[in-house]
């Protein structure tokens, strides 16, 4: 099975920066996401690693780091609208993709 | 537009009924999910099928039953409801070799049992 752990509440400024870890043990690893999941809605895709390394989308940016079975996901210059619940998920073989517990960022003014 | 679509959006019943969940994909994805979302936001998968085929079925009751008349459609029925069953349901779906993008989630069952 898949032990995805991520803490479960972050609280910050808005215009500051986040940062929320995740570390994972699993065996067939394929892939790790981030989601974004607003109160009520479904979860949006963010990021995507496989390989070690960071990816930068925007105010979004991804770190994986394979060996360590850790993953981080970084949000700059926050903004109200960042306030949800971020996901960290593991993508065994091609098809199964499992969920940590999720984070909930609250932004603050 | 709507790529993955699933009604009801709101389901009320009462313990002991049977229901349904339809969802329907227009990306031309091969592979499709069921999620449960319980009440501490837990996403737990519960079913896949790959093309009409069941491919995973984690340790979910008997209650529950998956079905694909076409890779397009993945409902879910569910018998004699429980108020343990009370949760948020997602039907989501993927495409092998498109790993970059994930799965694309529907907009959630929220299923309340009383």
């Amino acid at each position: 099975g898949q032990n995805i752990d991520q803490p479960t509440e972050m609280t910050a400024t808005e215009g500051a920066i986040v940062q929320i870890n995740c570390t994972y043990q699993t065996s067939g690893f394929n892939g790790l996401f981030w989601y974004q999941q607003h109160a009520g809605e479904a979860p949006t895709f963010l990021s995507y690693n496989v390989l070690d390394g960071l990816e930068e989308k925007g105010r979004f940016s991804s770190f994986l780091s394979r060996s360590k079975g850790y993953s981080y996901l970084l949000l700059k210059e926050l903004q109200m609208k960042d306030s949800a619940s971020y996901l960290c998920a593991v993508r065994v073989g091609w098809n199964k993709l499992s969920f940590g517990a999720g984070t909930t960022v609250t932004v603050r003014a | 537009d709507t790529a993955v679509s699933q009604t009801p959006k709101y389901l009320v019943t009462q313990m002991g009924n049977d229901k349904s969940i339809k969802c329907e994909q227009n990306l031309g994805h091969d592979t499709m999910y069921w999620y449960k979302q319980d009440s501490k936001k837990f996403l737990k998968i519960m079913f896949s099928y790959n093309n009409k085929e069941l491919i995973i079925n984690e340790t979910v009751p008997n209650r529950f039953s998956p079905k694909s008349p076409d890779k397009a459609h993945l409902n879910l029925h569910i018998n004699s409801l429980e108020l343990g069953d009370s949760a948020v349901y997602f039907c989501a779906s993927s495409q092998e070799g498109q790993g970059v993008y994930g799965y694309t989630f529907g907009s959630g069952t929220r299923l309340t049992v009383v």
